[in-house]
């Protein structure tokens, strides 16, 4: 079953901010909530990632809920190139041949649109 | 320059002849992966390896072989391809402490 839950789609006007949602109910207390994206015909791509703290880079802003259920990745000015499917998930740091902690489920990720 | 290769990034086979897809990363990482992606299905994950002569399988890894015997490659082996198998796959690298994945740009297999 996937770790994170995430709309199947949303739309967005260039230039404008979008907030693309993900829920993890199930986060335990090693996991860190990665987002990546993937870009037509491109692999995917890393964009950020957290723990705890809310995180910026030059790509894009993490906020992470007090209780660690939900995140929400920051596009502070949406361009058409920034038009992908995001894909949230978690990440384990604890490292234990044998375990579990390299599963790593994408699911089916946010597509994003971006109109002009 | 750090990256993930796969080669081929293009490959058209028949039923039951025995592929390799390979992969390669240049940044020393303990892990690797192997993903499909299909039309509504979103990605999906094959094998992993967590080092060396440690591999693990992922949600989908009937009909797929994996081998890490060096850290650097992590071949994918398709040893009697069928139809069901053409997809987009993915390779896919990390350091060992939740750090981000480096991904391939992929290889497009087509099975007739």
């Amino acid at each position: 079953d996937a770790k994170t839950t995430q709309p199947n789609s949303m739309e967005s006007n260039e230039e404008e901010p979008v907030h693309l949602p993900c829920n993890h109910s199930t986060i335990s207390g090693t996991d860190y909530i990665h987002w990546y994206r993937q870009l037509p015909s491109q692999g995917p791509e890393y964009v950020i990632h957290g723990l705890t703290s809310n995180v910026n880079n030059r790509m894009a802003s993490l906020a992470i809920a007090e209780d660690r259920k939900s995140s929400t990745l920051i596009l502070h000015r949406a361009t058409l190139r920034d038009a992908a499917v995001y894909y949230c998930i978690l990440r384990d740091v604890v490292w234990n041949y044998g375990g579990s902690q390299g599963n790593l489920i994408f699911g089916k990720g946010t597509k994003l649109s971006v109109k002009p | 320059e750090a990256q993930v290769t796969q080669n081929p990034r293009y490959l058209i086979t028949v039923t039951g002849k025995k592929l390799t897809v390979t992969c390669s990363q240049n940044m020393n990482h303990e892990y690797m992966s192997w993903y499909r992606q299909d039309p509504g299905l979103g990605l999906r994950q094959i094998y992993y390896s967590m080092n060396v002569e440690v591999t693990d399988k992922g949600d989908v890894p009937e009909g797929y072989k994996v081998s890490r015997k060096e850290k650097r490659n992590f071949p994918l082996i398709l040893e009697s391809p069928s139809p069901n198998q053409t997809s987009l796959y993915f390779c896919a690298s990390s350091s060992w402490t939740g750090s981000p994945l480096h991904f391939g740009n992929g290889t497009r297999l087509t099975v007739t």
